[in-house]
């Protein structure tokens, strides 16, 4: 059964014209992630939230945001994507006991591959 | 600097043990994971092992930690078809989640021949 599920797998979007990932869970994870991954690359963390709070990477452009309305559910928005946003889009979760805890591994959707024409 | 570095392919005939090998820079990394990923898919962790651990096995899975040497191996015994696919290694740097982080490396591509 997935748990980590994302939509849609394949997004083809116009230069410039807003974009929405969505990212839904069923493990009840208090951490969500947000990766971007290019061709042969390695997956980079855009950011995550722990229960509501968010935490942005120091190097994430201003155009990428996110939004976390429960804890079942994660989006990333892409305001204005540019040619070199293509990518695919993956999603995480993971669970920390406490604040400070110690986080358990993360599991992974199949990811968006996001297109832009 | 945070890095975890791998070589871009591997290929192995069916049937016999794979290694994949990967370096990693910080020495206060807590866990260090192996990922699978097959193409156009998500990431599907196959194991992890503590820093305070040198081997873990499991099934055909072997993992193995030298911290000195800050190297990782990932053994796969009787390698088959299914097992192609690019195998991403992973630290955990220390610290609560704003703080910690996880650093993919780039993965390698193993390939079976028959």
């Amino acid at each position: 059964d997935a748990m980590v599920i994302q939509n849609p797998r394949y997004q083809v979007t116009q230069f410039g014209k807003p974009v929405t990932l969505s990212c839904s869970q069923t493990l009840n994870h208090n951490v969500m992630y947000w990766y971007q991954q290019k061709s042969s690359q390695a997956p980079k963390l855009l950011f995550h939230y722990y229960d509501k709070d968010f935490n942005n990477e120091a190097d994430t452009p201003d155009n990428f945001q996110s939004r976390r309305p429960n804890t079942s559910f994660c989006f990333l928005d892409i305001r204005s994507p540019g040619l070199g946003d293509a990518a695919m889009y993956l999603c995480a979760t993971s669970r920390v006991a406490w604040k400070g805890g110690q986080i358990q591994p993360q599991h992974f959707g199949d990811g968006t591959r996001l297109s832009i024409l | 600097g945070e890095d975890v570095e791998q070589s871009l392919f591997l290929s192995v005939r069916e049937g016999d043990s794979s290694v994949i090998n990967c370096t990693y820079t910080d020495s206060s990394s807590t866990y260090l994971y192996w990922y699978k990923q097959e193409p156009g898919a998500g990431l599907q962790l196959l194991t992890y092992i503590f820093s305070n651990m040198d081997m873990k096995q499991d099934q055909r899975l072997t993992v193995l930690l030298n911290k000195k040497d800050k190297h990782l191996s990932l053994r796969i015994a009787d390698t088959q078809t299914g097992d192609s696919a690019i195998y991403l290694c992973a630290e955990k740097t220390p610290g609560y989640s704003s703080a910690s982080k996880i650093i993919f490396g780039s993965g390698t591509r193993l390939s079976i021949r028959p």
